[in-house]
């Protein structure tokens, strides 16, 4: 079955430090996306990235960038130089393929940061 | 380019009652989800439509849960009769529905059920 882990419940450090949230997951498929949503307090899920299994690059968005590392199945995301606004809840998910074309979404547990000023 | 729209944002009601949420998805989205978010924890698959036909509903427990998406667009989560440990968010989502290697699901705001 299916699993993704977020051995980090809680999160809070000072402005402008960098911080890392630790993603890993466990499947059986070869083929597979993973994702990060950003949860802010207003509820809403908000897209962040989707990365394939055959696509290992870093990739770097403004101040965010992703680590996916196919040796030891995590896919871990890092702020740099982190502002109050990136205060919300982050969650890491892993998608199944589906018939007829749909997609299943295995959500971790989810890592509350919060950024004090 | 609208977002998923949910309706209500907030509901509170007594065991044993009957409640209802809409969702409109994204615009030429063919596939909508609605998921159950537990406080403290990641959103849950209850059910996922291609279309109007139900995909996966493996998760959805039937006895008090029902849904619909009759004309291929909007749909409706029911719960009847309400539990207390029904509380939670449901949060609706929609994507392309085109392949599962290029979906990409855009969420709703969800709505908040206090079962009291």
């Amino acid at each position: 079955a299916q699993k993704v882990t977020q051995a980090q419940t809680e999160i809070s450090v000072v402005e402008k430090e960098d911080v890392t949230l630790d993603c890993v997951y466990e499947t059986r498929d070869t083929t597979y996306y993973l994702f990060w949503y950003k949860q802010p307090p207003s509820g809403e899920l908000v897209f962040l990235i989707r990365r394939n299994s055959f696509d290992e690059q870093n990739e770097i968005s403004g101040r965010y960038s992703w680590n996916f590392q196919k040796s030891t199945s995590s896919f871990n995301f890092t702020i740099t130089a982190s502002q109050v606004v990136d205060s919300a809840v982050y969650f890491c998910a892993l998608s199944e393929a589906q018939i007829q074309g749909a997609q299943k979404l295995v959500f971790g547990q989810g890592t509350r940061l919060t950024i004090n000023p | 380019e609208a977002g998923v729209a949910q309706s209500p944002r907030y509901k509170i009601i007594e065991k044993r009652q009957s409640v209802a949420f809409w969702c409109n998805p994204i615009s030429g989205h063919a596939t909508l989800y609605w998921y159950q978010q537990i406080l403290g924890q990641g959103p849950k698959l209850l059910i996922q439509f291609q279309n109007n036909g139900v995909v996966d509903d493996s998760q959805l427990p039937k006895d008090r849960f029902s849904a619909e998406r009759l004309k291929g667009v909007d749909s409706t989560l029911k719960i009847q009769p309400a539990k207390l440990e029904d509380s939670a968010v449901y949060l609706c989502a929609s994507s392309l529905g085109s392949s599962w290697r290029r979906e990409t699901q855009y969420f709703g705001p969800g709505t908040r059920l206090l079962v009291l």
